[in-house]
């Protein structure tokens, strides 16, 4: 059971902006603890897609973003688009399990 | 180019052992952390445990503790996660990825099947 909580799914029309929500504590998030995104294609390893909160690494498009406040993240896509189909997971640290913890999981579906 | 090669998808019966591996290529292999991650059929991302190949320090998530054991040989640059008896409930794909502030490069993913 993940002490960061994401929504199961969100779902946009091509060219829409989703965002997706990370959701977490005092002993994480709010710990000041940095956040990070991963991106999961169907049938890959997971993939690094923003570090330290809002920062991308080399050859992530600039349609990705993220963002921190208080105990909660968020990720946005804008310009949604049809590889933008994945599995997306936030991930932090926990100082009350001392250790790392990543969220549930959200699917991105384009429509 | 930094690569983690792990090994090759495993079918065993429960009670068996079993030992995948995880071998770092591209950079320094001693001074970086390598995490192991679950991937049960369907499911999430969960956190097992890390080891610094330089020192061997290990850490496990309390779920994961005293259920596997990790490990590394630098001299083969190669970090290793076992089971002494497994399960059928540790069927799924274990990831390896190597650490500094986050999980910067992950392996491709070692598929355990544990059936009777």
């Amino acid at each position: 059971q993940s002490v960061l909580t994401q929504p199961p799914s969100v779902s946009g029309a091509p060219g829409q902006r989703v965002t997706i929500s990370c959701t977490g504590s005092s002993s994480n998030i709010g710990a000041r603890y940095d956040v990070h995104w991963y991106q999961q294609l169907p049938g890959t390893a997971p993939k690094l897609l923003i570090y330290g909160n809002s920062n991308r690494p080399s050859g992530v498009p600039d349609r990705f973003s993220g963002s921190k406040s208080g105990t909660s993240a968020s990720l946005a896509i804008t310009g949604l688009q049809a590889e933008d189909e994945a599995d997306y997971y936030c991930q932090s640290y926990d100082s009350s399990l001392s250790g790392y913890v990543f969220g549930t999981g959200t699917k991105v579906t384009v429509l | 180019e930094v690569q983690l090669v792990q090994s090759g998808a495993e079918v065993k019966k429960p009670g068996e052992s079993l030992k995948i591996s995880c071998k770092g290529s591209g950079y320094s292999f001693t001074s970086y952390w390598i995490g192991w991650v679950r991937q049960m059929p369907g499911k999430g991302l969960e956190w097992m445990g890390i080891i610094h190949p330089g020192d061997s320090e290990t850490r496990y998530s309390p779920s994961f503790q005293g259920q596997v054991t990790i490990s590394a040989d630098k001299s083969i640059s190669t970090a290793y996660l076992q089971w002494s008896s497994l399960k059928a409930s540790d069927t799924a794909m274990y990831y390896c990825a190597k650490k500094g502030e986050y999980f910067q490069h992950w392996g491709q993913g070692t598929l355990v099947t544990v059936s009777s």
